[in-house]
Protein backbone atom coordinates (compact mmCIF):
# COMPACT_ATOMS: atom_id res chain seq x y z
CA UNK A 1 0.00 0.00 0.00
CA UNK A 2 0.95 3.47 -0.75
CA UNK A 3 1.93 5.72 1.84
CA UNK A 4 0.46 8.39 0.58
CA UNK A 5 -2.62 7.93 -1.84
CA UNK A 6 -4.71 10.33 -3.95
CA UNK A 7 -7.52 10.10 -6.54
CA UNK A 8 -5.30 10.98 -9.29
CA UNK A 9 -8.58 12.25 -11.50
CA UNK A 10 -8.48 14.12 -13.67
CA UNK A 11 -11.23 16.15 -12.51
CA UNK A 12 -12.29 18.49 -15.85
CA UNK A 13 -14.95 21.06 -13.60
CA UNK A 14 -16.65 24.60 -15.34
CA UNK A 15 -15.57 27.59 -13.99
CA UNK A 16 -17.44 28.87 -10.78
CA UNK A 17 -17.74 24.74 -9.59
CA UNK A 18 -16.53 23.71 -6.57
CA UNK A 19 -14.22 20.81 -6.38
CA UNK A 20 -12.41 18.76 -3.41
CA UNK A 21 -9.62 16.40 -3.56
CA UNK A 22 -8.88 13.80 -1.05
CA UNK A 23 -6.02 12.00 -0.03
CA UNK A 24 -5.27 9.05 2.48
CA UNK A 25 -1.84 8.07 4.32
CA UNK A 26 -1.34 4.73 5.90
CA UNK A 27 0.97 5.93 8.72
CA UNK A 28 -0.35 7.39 11.92
CA UNK A 29 2.52 9.00 13.11
CA UNK A 30 2.56 11.56 10.46
CA UNK A 31 3.19 15.03 11.92
CA UNK A 32 2.93 17.65 8.74
CA UNK A 33 0.83 17.89 6.02
CA UNK A 34 0.45 19.78 2.75
CA UNK A 35 -1.32 20.61 -0.55
CA UNK A 36 1.44 21.63 -3.10
CA UNK A 37 0.38 22.90 -6.30
CA UNK A 38 2.64 22.08 -9.46
CA UNK A 39 1.83 23.63 -12.82
CA UNK A 40 2.81 21.73 -15.90
CA UNK A 41 6.49 21.49 -16.54
CA UNK A 42 6.95 23.53 -13.21
CA UNK A 43 8.37 22.86 -9.72
CA UNK A 44 5.74 21.74 -6.80
CA UNK A 45 4.74 25.16 -4.78
CA UNK A 46 3.27 25.08 -1.54
CA UNK A 47 -0.70 25.79 -1.73
CA UNK A 48 -1.19 25.35 2.15
CA UNK A 49 -0.29 23.60 5.35
CA UNK A 50 -3.28 21.36 6.74
CA UNK A 51 -4.16 21.39 10.75
CA UNK A 52 -6.08 19.51 12.55
CA UNK A 53 -8.70 22.59 12.88
CA UNK A 54 -9.18 23.24 9.46
CA UNK A 55 -7.95 26.05 7.61
CA UNK A 56 -8.85 28.26 4.95
CA UNK A 57 -6.80 30.68 2.60
CA UNK A 58 -9.63 32.57 0.24
CA UNK A 59 -11.49 30.18 -2.31
CA UNK A 60 -8.94 27.27 -0.66
CA UNK A 61 -9.94 25.02 2.60
CA UNK A 62 -8.11 22.41 3.70
CA UNK A 63 -9.11 20.10 6.45
CA UNK A 64 -7.10 17.30 8.78
CA UNK A 65 -8.96 14.07 9.87
CA UNK A 66 -6.31 12.28 11.98
CA UNK A 67 -8.65 9.42 13.13
CA UNK A 68 -9.67 8.23 9.30
CA UNK A 69 -6.37 9.60 8.33
CA UNK A 70 -7.24 11.79 5.24
CA UNK A 71 -6.54 15.15 4.22
CA UNK A 72 -9.23 17.15 1.95
CA UNK A 73 -8.78 20.02 -0.23
CA UNK A 74 -12.01 22.08 -1.39
CA UNK A 75 -11.83 24.85 -3.70
CA UNK A 76 -14.78 27.09 -4.37
CA UNK A 77 -15.61 29.12 -7.44
CA UNK A 78 -13.24 27.50 -9.51
CA UNK A 79 -11.10 29.42 -11.88
CA UNK A 80 -9.41 28.80 -14.82
CA UNK A 81 -5.69 29.71 -13.61
CA UNK A 82 -6.75 26.65 -10.63
CA UNK A 83 -5.78 23.96 -13.37
CA UNK A 84 -2.79 22.60 -11.79
CA UNK A 85 -1.84 18.89 -10.50
CA UNK A 86 -2.64 19.50 -6.74
CA UNK A 87 -0.30 17.01 -4.45
CA UNK A 88 -1.03 15.75 -1.36
CA UNK A 89 2.14 15.57 1.00
CA UNK A 90 2.95 13.69 4.32
CA UNK A 91 6.14 14.16 6.86
CA UNK A 92 6.04 11.19 9.17
CA UNK A 93 7.22 11.98 12.48
CA UNK A 94 9.75 10.41 14.88
CA UNK A 95 10.52 7.11 15.03
CA UNK A 96 10.11 6.04 11.33
CA UNK A 97 12.16 5.12 8.35
CA UNK A 98 10.64 8.19 6.77
CA UNK A 99 11.18 10.67 9.39
CA UNK A 100 11.26 14.30 8.37
CA UNK A 101 10.93 13.19 4.38
CA UNK A 102 8.32 14.46 2.68
CA UNK A 103 6.28 11.59 1.06
CA UNK A 104 3.72 12.71 -2.17
CA UNK A 105 1.30 11.36 -3.73
CA UNK A 106 0.81 10.97 -6.96
CA UNK A 107 -1.01 14.23 -7.11
CA UNK A 108 -4.68 14.58 -8.85
CA UNK A 109 -5.19 16.95 -11.88
CA UNK A 110 -7.92 19.51 -12.34
CA UNK A 111 -8.99 20.98 -15.27
CA UNK A 112 -11.28 24.14 -15.04
CA UNK A 113 -12.81 24.90 -18.07
CA UNK A 114 -15.00 28.05 -19.42
CA UNK B 1 10.37 32.75 -4.22
CA UNK B 2 12.68 30.85 -1.88
CA UNK B 3 16.16 31.00 -2.84
CA UNK B 4 16.76 28.14 -4.68
CA UNK B 5 18.93 27.69 -8.12
CA UNK B 6 19.28 24.37 -9.55
CA UNK B 7 21.77 23.88 -12.42
CA UNK B 8 21.46 23.29 -15.24
CA UNK B 9 18.17 23.79 -16.07
CA UNK B 10 18.39 21.46 -18.92
CA UNK B 11 20.83 18.30 -19.98
CA UNK B 12 21.50 15.67 -22.72
CA UNK B 13 23.97 13.15 -21.74
CA UNK B 14 25.53 10.05 -23.23
CA UNK B 15 25.33 7.03 -21.30
CA UNK B 16 27.85 5.96 -19.40
CA UNK B 17 29.01 9.63 -18.83
CA UNK B 18 29.05 11.16 -15.19
CA UNK B 19 27.13 13.98 -14.59
CA UNK B 20 26.60 16.49 -11.86
CA UNK B 21 23.79 18.76 -10.91
CA UNK B 22 24.11 21.54 -8.41
CA UNK B 23 21.30 23.17 -6.02
CA UNK B 24 21.97 26.27 -4.42
CA UNK B 25 20.35 28.00 -1.59
CA UNK B 26 20.45 31.12 0.08
CA UNK B 27 18.48 30.47 2.94
CA UNK B 28 20.44 28.97 5.20
CA UNK B 29 17.91 26.04 5.67
CA UNK B 30 19.55 23.09 6.95
CA UNK B 31 17.47 19.97 4.99
CA UNK B 32 18.63 19.73 1.44
CA UNK B 33 16.37 17.25 -1.02
CA UNK B 34 17.20 15.85 -4.00
CA UNK B 35 14.32 14.05 -5.93
CA UNK B 36 13.17 12.77 -9.17
CA UNK B 37 9.44 13.22 -11.11
CA UNK B 38 8.56 10.54 -13.51
CA UNK B 39 5.30 9.53 -15.09
CA UNK B 40 3.05 7.34 -13.32
CA UNK B 41 5.57 7.70 -10.48
CA UNK B 42 5.23 11.02 -8.69
CA UNK B 43 7.94 12.72 -6.80
CA UNK B 44 10.45 9.59 -5.49
CA UNK B 45 13.14 11.14 -2.59
CA UNK B 46 17.27 10.22 -4.41
CA UNK B 47 19.03 11.38 -1.35
CA UNK B 48 18.81 14.12 1.86
CA UNK B 49 21.05 16.29 3.66
CA UNK B 50 20.59 17.70 7.46
CA UNK B 51 23.78 19.28 7.59
CA UNK B 52 26.93 20.09 5.76
CA UNK B 53 28.72 16.31 5.65
CA UNK B 54 25.37 14.64 6.49
CA UNK B 55 23.63 12.76 4.06
CA UNK B 56 21.87 9.86 3.67
CA UNK B 57 19.78 7.73 1.47
CA UNK B 58 15.91 7.58 -0.11
CA UNK B 59 14.45 5.22 -1.34
CA UNK B 60 15.46 5.22 -4.89
CA UNK B 61 19.27 6.20 -4.28
CA UNK B 62 21.11 3.32 -6.57
CA UNK B 63 23.33 4.80 -9.29
CA UNK B 64 23.53 8.37 -7.45
CA UNK B 65 25.54 10.02 -5.16
CA UNK B 66 25.82 13.41 -3.37
CA UNK B 67 27.66 15.85 -1.40
CA UNK B 68 27.48 18.82 0.89
CA UNK B 69 30.81 20.47 1.68
CA UNK B 70 28.94 23.46 2.39
CA UNK B 71 25.27 24.45 3.71
CA UNK B 72 24.34 25.98 0.59
CA UNK B 73 25.10 23.74 -2.07
CA UNK B 74 23.71 20.22 -2.44
CA UNK B 75 25.22 18.28 -5.61
CA UNK B 76 23.88 15.28 -7.68
CA UNK B 77 26.08 13.14 -8.78
CA UNK B 78 25.31 9.90 -11.50
CA UNK B 79 28.30 8.07 -11.53
CA UNK B 80 27.62 6.51 -15.30
CA UNK B 81 24.22 7.78 -16.25
CA UNK B 82 21.94 5.34 -17.87
CA UNK B 83 18.56 5.86 -19.70
CA UNK B 84 16.41 4.86 -16.71
CA UNK B 85 17.95 8.26 -15.27
CA UNK B 86 16.30 10.31 -17.80
CA UNK B 87 14.03 12.27 -15.72
CA UNK B 88 13.47 15.89 -14.05
CA UNK B 89 15.27 16.43 -10.99
CA UNK B 90 13.93 18.95 -8.33
CA UNK B 91 15.99 20.02 -5.48
CA UNK B 92 13.90 21.01 -2.06
CA UNK B 93 15.00 22.46 1.20
CA UNK B 94 13.49 22.99 4.63
CA UNK B 95 14.56 24.89 7.76
CA UNK B 96 13.01 21.95 10.08
CA UNK B 97 11.36 18.27 9.57
CA UNK B 98 8.25 19.01 10.17
CA UNK B 99 8.63 22.08 8.08
CA UNK B 100 7.27 22.42 4.41
CA UNK B 101 9.93 22.39 1.74
CA UNK B 102 10.46 25.07 -1.59
CA UNK B 103 11.38 24.01 -4.45
CA UNK B 104 14.40 24.45 -7.34
CA UNK B 105 12.92 25.10 -11.07
CA UNK B 106 13.89 21.85 -11.87
CA UNK B 107 16.54 19.75 -14.57
CA UNK B 108 15.44 18.15 -17.09
CA UNK B 109 18.19 15.37 -17.84
CA UNK B 110 18.25 13.40 -21.13
CA UNK B 111 20.96 9.95 -21.39
CA UNK B 112 19.97 8.85 -24.70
Amino acid sequence: RKEVEQDPGPFNVPEGATVAFNCTYSNSASQSFFWYRQDCRKEPKLLMSVYSSGNEDGRFTAQLNRASQYISLLIRDSKLSDSATYLCVVILGAGGTSYGKLTFGQGTILTVHP
Amino acid sequence: DAGITQSPRHKVTETGTPVTLRCHQTENHRYMYWYRQDPGHGLRLIHYSYGVKDTDKGEVSDGYSVSRSKTEDFLLTLESATSSQTSVYFCAISEATWAEAFFGQGTRLTVV
